[in-house]
């Protein structure tokens, strides 16, 4: 069964911009979340998507948003880029069911803010 | 949620038990203790969960203390390739997948 996949592995983009970032979850899995790294805020959750709606939120600005299709293929995107927006945006996929622990995640998008 | 400390480094020799703490006094009755790791320039890697009994898996053993104010993971036969960064959450079930990680601990496996 192949893994969780994220198109672009590495973006650069210039400060005021937006940029969309996409993730393919594993067949079958229904919930995708998305997460940034960085080195000194560490990983923080975003938003989690099921059945193409948000179910869970983190504490991050509206320029942050997603969208899950019906193929549960999930985009995020964020408008008006900032420098402190450079980070590994990572996404994980999990099985259906609200008490699925496990999550699977993908390599990860490295975005550059210049 | 409960917060949780781990040392920052660890080495270990390979083919030995790797014992890595994590210290969660605040837990609360309803959070379970999570294990991820993540391998350099990978994504986090689930490894284990526990809310109070101990708990084995074909990757690594989890003791959770009887009062639960701590706990360790073992990785019973550690290899190069379990070097990584290892983190300790502790969550609710119902918001396992809102995962929040600090630093961890790195776990350097020597040959």
């Amino acid at each position: 069964k192949a893994g969780v996949t994220q198109t672009p592995r590495y973006l650069i983009k210039t400060r005021g911009q937006q940029v969309t970032l996409s993730c393919s979850p594993i067949s079958g899995h229904r919930s995708v979340s998305w997460y940034q790294q960085t080195p000194g805020q560490g990983l923080q959750f975003l938003f989690e998507y099921f059945s193409e709606t948000q179910r869970n939120k983190g504490n991050f600005p509206g320029r942050f948003s997603g969208r899950q299709f019906s193929n549960s293929r999930s985009e995020m995107n964020v408008s008006t880029l900032e420098l402190g927006d450079s980070a590994l945006y990572l996404c994980a996929s999990s099985p259906s069911g609200r008490d699925s622990y496990e999550q699977y995640f993908g390599p990860g998008t490295r975005l550059t803010v210049t | 949620d409960a917060k949780t400390t781990q040392p920052p480094s660890m080495d270990c020799a390979e083919g030995r038990a790797a014992n890595l703490p994590c210290n969660h006094s605040t837990i609360s009755g309803n959070e379970y203790v999570y294990w991820y790791r993540q391998i350099h320039s990978q994504g986090p890697q689930y490894i284990i969960h526990g809310l109070k009994n101990n708990e084995t898996n074909e990757m690594a053993s989890l003791i959770i203390t009887e009062d639960r104010k701590s706990s360790t993971l073992i990785l019973p036969h550690a290899t190069l390739r379990d070097t990584a960064v290892y983190y300790c959450i502790v969550r609710p079930l119902d918001s396992a997948r809102q995962l929040t990680f600090g630093s961890g601990t790195q776990l350097t496996v020597l040959p």
